[in-house]
């Protein structure tokens, strides 16, 4: 089954709410999670790293009053964006590593949750 | 961290041998090289880690010369179900943040 858990999958809003996604580590706990962003046809691109208990780190460029990090458990993090505009619209997708399930090899990914704005 | 480059795209056969290269020129002392898969809408999979030399799991093997400025993923008779995009990153290796930087990928493509 799947290591790191998003939900939802899929969700439609329409442009000026927020949309809150969740990622959560499945039997592990996670001190740190990462949250990335993905256009169409594009790569990954890391917004920001998520701190069990402390402020997030966001990468040069995101704002970070438009996207909402908290990390306010060992298994649960989450994403707000805030104020949702069409250009928004994304695959947002989180990670972990399981320190006793090969954490100083692979991290484990989510399966994504497709953002449309409408 | 390191930045990789591969090549854009990449056609093959069911049945053939892939290999797929990845530039790391700028590689620090400490990095390893690791290989991810990505399927449309999924998030990545982890494929094979290595540091240098050749390292070979069930699924795919890496090489790494001595000079650590480039690594060949390769995956043995693929199948149309290996059609997806694969990334080559740097990281900073155990005992560090964990933190990837995706370059652009290279999207495979499997014919029968």
């Amino acid at each position: 089954g799947a290591v790191v858990s998003q939900h939802p999958s899929r969700v439609i809003c329409k442009s000026g709410t927020s949309v809150k996604i969740e990622c959560r580590s499945l039997d592990f706990q996670a001190t740190t999670m990462f949250w990335y962003r993905q256009f169409p046809k594009q790569s990954l691109m890391l917004m920001a790293t998520s701190n069990e208990g402390s402020k997030a780190t966001y990468e040069q460029g995101v704002e970070k009053d438009k996207f909402l990090i908290n990390h306010a458990s060992l298994t649960l993090s989450t994403l707000t964006v805030t104020s949702a505009h069409p250009e928004d619209s994304s695959f947002y997708i989180c990670s972990a590593r399981d320190p006793d399930r090969g954490g100083d090899t692979e991290a484990f990914f989510g399966q994504g949750t497709r953002l449309t704005v409408v | 961290l390191a930045k990789t480059t591969q090549p854009i795209s990449m056609d093959s056969y069911e049945g053939q041998e892939v290999n797929i290269t990845c530039s790391h020129n700028n590689i620090a002392t400490n990095d390893y090289i690791t290989w991810y898969q990505q399927f449309p809408s999924q998030g990545p999979r982890f494929i094979i880690q290595g540091y240098k030399t050749k390292v070979t799991n069930e699924v795919a093997s890496l090489f790494i010369p001595a000079d650590r400025k480039s690594s060949t993923l390769s995956l043995p008779r693929v199948s149309l179900s290996d059609t997806a995009v694969y990334y080559c990153l740097s990281w900073k290796g155990p005992g560090n943040t964990g933190k990837l930087i995706f370059g652009q990928g290279t999207t495979l493509q499997v014919k029968p």
